[in-house]
């Protein structure tokens, strides 16, 4: 399978855990992104890399929230004290030039 | 900043009908514009895209054109299946480095047999 592949599909935590998701880029695509959704509405950019290096961050994501791409490979999203709010679908997405293709998604579900 | 509108759904159709999902934009610069198609369970897919003005992207039997004077990019079909039942997104592609995308709400089409 050589798509964006996302890790785990489904998380239920309780308030205030800390909980990480991993997301697999297409192996050439050279800049990698994670857009968060929530029920309703459309996906709202979170953050950027390109390589290894974070290029851009929205206000959306808070102290809490921190992502990290060590080699240029993979990335997680870590969300730390989660709160019934961060419930929603986070999508990765890698891309080269042009045209980003999706993973599937990790639906995060704060109890 | 950059703005992407589309009309709410749900829209709701009889096979076969036509198809329209306005989408409308603000952005600085030259962007470039996509819709996206959610089905059910899965992630986004690029149905189509266009990057100038008056370019018109189409796939699956899908149209839209990018109209620079009226702001917009209108997703069209001329006879919907009811496997076309999904979500689908208008976006826009900034000019500028790291080509982010800004999304509309999305909306929702559901094709009646």
């Amino acid at each position: 399978d050589t798509g964006v592949s996302q890790n785990p599909r489904h998380k239920i935590t309780k308030r205030g855990q800390n909980v990480t998701f991993r997301c697999d880029p297409i192996s050439e695509h050279n800049r990698l992104y994670w857009y968060r959704q929530t029920l309703g509405q459309g996906p709202e950019f979170l953050t950027y890399f390109q390589n290894e290096a974070q290029l851009e961050k929205s206000r959306l994501l808070s102290d809490r929230f921190s992502a990290e791409r060590p080699k240029g490979s993979f990335s997680t999203l870590e969300i730390q004290r989660t709160e019934q709010g961060d419930s929603a679908m986070y999508l990765c997405a890698s891309s080269l030039e042009r045209g980003s293709t999706f993973g599937s998604g990790t639906r995060l579900t704060v109890v | 900043g950059n703005s992407v509108t589309q009309m709410e759904g749900p829209v709701t159709l009889s096979e076969e009908a036509f198809l329209t999902i306005n989408c409308t934009y603000t952005a600085t610069g030259y962007p470039s514009l996509f819709w996206y198609v959610q089905y059910p369970g899965e992630g986004l897919q690029l149905l189509l895209k266009a990057t100038k003005a008056d370019d018109k992207g189409s796939n699956k039997g899908f149209e839209a054109t990018y109209r620079k004077e009226t702001t917009s990019f209108h997703l069209e079909k001329g006879s919907v299946q009811v496997s076309d039942s999904a979500v689908y997104f208008c976006a826009l592609r900034r000019s500028n480095a790291g080509n982010m995308l800004t999304f509309g709400g999305g909306t929702r089409l559901m094709v009646k047999p």
